[in-house]
């Protein structure tokens, strides 16, 4: 079935470090991928999307690009700062009728020392 | 913001005692979603629900109902709580078609189970 594998966290950095934080999955078709952040206390609110291969979202100085061919979906940042530090949920959405659920990824904790 | 209010937000409870939980909407979204979130487990579908009075069971139903009378709400009830209930709790909605399966969360409510 669909999957997603993200690196294991937690992932510590310095303030201004460049961040990769690796997802990949196995899905038939053309599925859906997405980011989505969870600040300490709170819910999850979407961070970027791409719907077909080769697109590439961004929001907020984070990046993804969708890659079909290494079915990747790699979240970056050029320079992070202490209030990145959350937890970073990578997931699709099959491209086949799955009633529209999503597949979640495990969760990597970014800690970001100042 | 995506208007979705959970209640409560805490509570705590004694075993085989029942519980439901609240998830209210505003914005007339057709699916809604509870999901449980534990470490090391990352999000786990519960139940969902794809309109008024049609749900079904996710991948850890067992030991929870939900019901949907209205689009607004979304109940979650467990019959007889168990301290492996434990845990936070996150609704979730959505208005999806093929590109847009974006889930918008709630703030979540933290369970403990005596």
């Amino acid at each position: 079935g669909d999957s997603v594998t993200q690196m294991e966290g937690p992932v510590t950095l310095s303030e201004e470090a460049f961040l990769t934080i690796n997802c990949t999955y196995t899905a038939t078709g053309y599925p859906s991928l997405f980011w989505y952040v969870q600040y300490p206390g709170e819910g999850l609110q979407l961070l970027l999307k791409a719907t077909k291969a080769d697109d590439k979202g961004s929001n907020k100085g984070f990046e993804a690009t969708y890659r079909k061919e290494t079915t990747s979906f790699h979240l970056e940042k050029g320079s992070v700062q202490v209030s990145d530090s959350a937890v970073y949920f990578c997931a699709l959405s099959p491209q086949l009728d799955s009633n529209y659920q999503l597949i979640w990824g495990a969760g990597t904790k970014l800690i970001i020392k100042p | 913001d995506a208007g979705i209010t959970q209640s409560p937000r805490h509570k705590v409870t004694e075993t085989g005692t029942p519980v439901t939980l609240r998830c209210h909407q505003t914005e007339n979204h057709r699916y809604m979603y509870w999901y449980r979130q534990d470490p090391g487990h990352g999000l786990r579908l519960i139940h969902y629900s794809y309109g008024v009075k049609d749900t079904d069971k996710g991948e850890v139903s067992d030991g929870y109902s939900v019901s949907r009378s209205k689009t607004e709400d979304f109940l979650l009830t467990l019959e007889s709580a168990t301290s492996s209930q434990t845990s936070v709790y996150f609704c979730a909605i959505s208005e999806p078609q093929v590109g847009q399966e974006t889930q918008y969360f709630g703030p979540g409510t933290r369970l403990l189970v005596l």
